[in-house]
């Protein structure tokens, strides 16, 4: 069965300092690999995927991810933190059977002014 | 905004009683998801359905059903409330059904259950 998993509940981070959400991940068969973002209140906003290709993948407002194969990682990265940044993030993966996504626990990240 | 609509944005209710939510995918967008947002479940996928034909079925309750009209809109009912039943629902939609097409949810429907 396809599953991701994001070991930190919280990240920390100083404004200005590159930040990294962590996520692993596993399927059988390709994998399908996705990063939402919620603020409060909010729906969950799309910020990038990685479906095949080029292992590092841009996303929105900055955010980048690399996809790992043989550590089944998909690490969400950005270079420069914003305090507008601290929300909550999800990694998924596609199912491979449907279409459905199969949603992490979720990262709170926190960026200190 | 991802263009999908959901309503209401809030719904209270009482135990035992039967809700409507309602969502309307992009424009263009066949397929649509459900997806139930509470603290002790996470994100759990509910249903998908794909140009107005049921596609995949998750972790869905007997008591709640779904389906996607002509106009591809979707409406999620739930009945026979309990006290779990409260959480964040959200509707997701796709241009497709497949592995490539991010799917872009809408702002949700918070239900309470009292």
């Amino acid at each position: 069965a396809q599953s991701v998993a994001q070991p930190e509940d919280q990240v920390n981070v100083a404004e200005g300092n590159p930040l990294t959400v962590k996520c692993t991940y596993s399927v059988s068969g390709n994998p399908y690999l996705f990063w939402y973002v919620q603020y409060p209140n909010r729906g969950l906003q799309f910020l990038l995927k990685y479906i095949t290709g080029d292992n590092l993948v841009k996303g929105s407002y900055g955010f980048e991810a690399e996809f790992n194969k043989s550590q089944t990682s998909f690490h969400l990265k950005k270079p420069s933190a914003l305090v507008s940044d601290s929300a909550l993030y999800f990694c998924a993966v596609r199912d491979g059977n449907t279409d459905k996504l199969i949603f992490g626990t979720g990262t709170r990240l926190q960026v200190f002014p | 905004d991802s263009g999908v609509t959901q309503t209401p944005k809030h719904l209270i209710t009482a135990t035992g009683q039967r809700v409507t939510l309602r969502c309307s995918p992009r424009s263009g967008d066949l397929s649509v998801y459900w997806y139930q947002q509470s603290l002790d479940q996470g994100l759990q996928f509910l249903i998908q359905y794909y140009n107005g034909e049921e596609r995949a079925k998750g972790n869905i309750l007997e008591r709640f059903s779904a389906q996607q009209f002509p106009d591809l809109h979707s409406e999620l009912n739930l009945s026979s409330l309990e006290l779990g039943d409260s959480a964040l629902y959200f509707c997701a939609s796709s241009v497709l059904a497949d592995h490539y097409n991010e799917q872009f949810f809408g702002p949700g429907t918070r239900l309470t259950v009292l």
